[in-house]
């Protein structure tokens, strides 16, 4: 089935200890990006990347990083969390950057206390 | 980017056509309508696309008027599982990091 996987679903973690969600694509994409989804101001891009080792900064990059070694792969890395990434991340993906048609995961609700 | 107006709230009932409104008076030549929905915290799900003309697709239909200043999409027999909020997007094809500009879209009820 063709799908965008991320992992953990669900992140409870402390101020400062690193963490790292992944995302996974099995359609061959080229295009991936990560989003942050907040009460009141919807979807916001993070990062994204239109191929492999090709990464770039979305709206709201800050205390966020990315890699981009592998087509399938893009994990978004948080170095150290802070009270403010609270929020419901998700991982897209498609063909190309230019595609109709964008495939998002199920969505990572990290909270950090 | 062009942006869009929609109405917050809109019930449906079980069976019947849903008919989702959206304003894009600015929108420019070259973009695109999208429509997404999101069902519950889940991740946004693509429905349908158009430029200019009339689309469907086994979801839904988008009517875009000839001056392209408002569209609807239509679900032709809405049940409870099309209950999501709607978005109504508008985006050239080739954008700045592909990003989708998700406004606050139109929450749909389809009640029994």
């Amino acid at each position: 089935e063709a799908q965008v996987t991320q992992n953990p679903r669900y992140l409870i973690t402390v101020t400062g200890k690193k963490l790292t969600v992944t995302c996974s694509q099995n359609m061959n994409h080229e295009y991936m990006s990560w989003y942050r989804q907040d009460p009141g101001l919807g979807l916001r891009q993070i990062y994204y990347s239109m191929n492999v080792e090709v990464t770039d900064k979305g709206d709201v990059p800050e205390g966020y990083k990315v890699s981009r070694k592998e087509k399938r792969n893009f994990p978004l890395i948080l170095e150290s969390p802070s009270p403010n990434q609270t929020s419901l991340y998700f991982c897209a993906s498609s063909l190309y950057l230019s595609s109709y048609e964008q495939y998002f995961g199920p969505g990572t609700r990290l909270t950090v206390t | 980017d062009a942006k869009t107006t929609q109405p917050p709230s809109m019930d449906c009932a079980e069976g019947r056509a849903a008919n989702l409104p959206c304003n894009h008076s600015t929108i420019s030549g070259n973009e695109y309508v999208y429509w997404y929905r999101q069902i519950h915290s889940q991740g946004p799900q693509y429905i349908i696309h158009g430029l200019k003309n009339n689309e469907t697709n086994e979801m839904a239909s988008l009517i875009i008027t000839e001056d392209r200043k408002s569209s609807t999409l239509i679900l032709p027999h809405a049940t409870l599982r099309d209950t999501a909020v709607y978005y109504c997007i508008v985006s050239p094809l080739y954008n700045q990091g592909g990003k989708l500009i998700f406004g606050q879209g139109t929450e749909l009820s389809v009640k029994p």
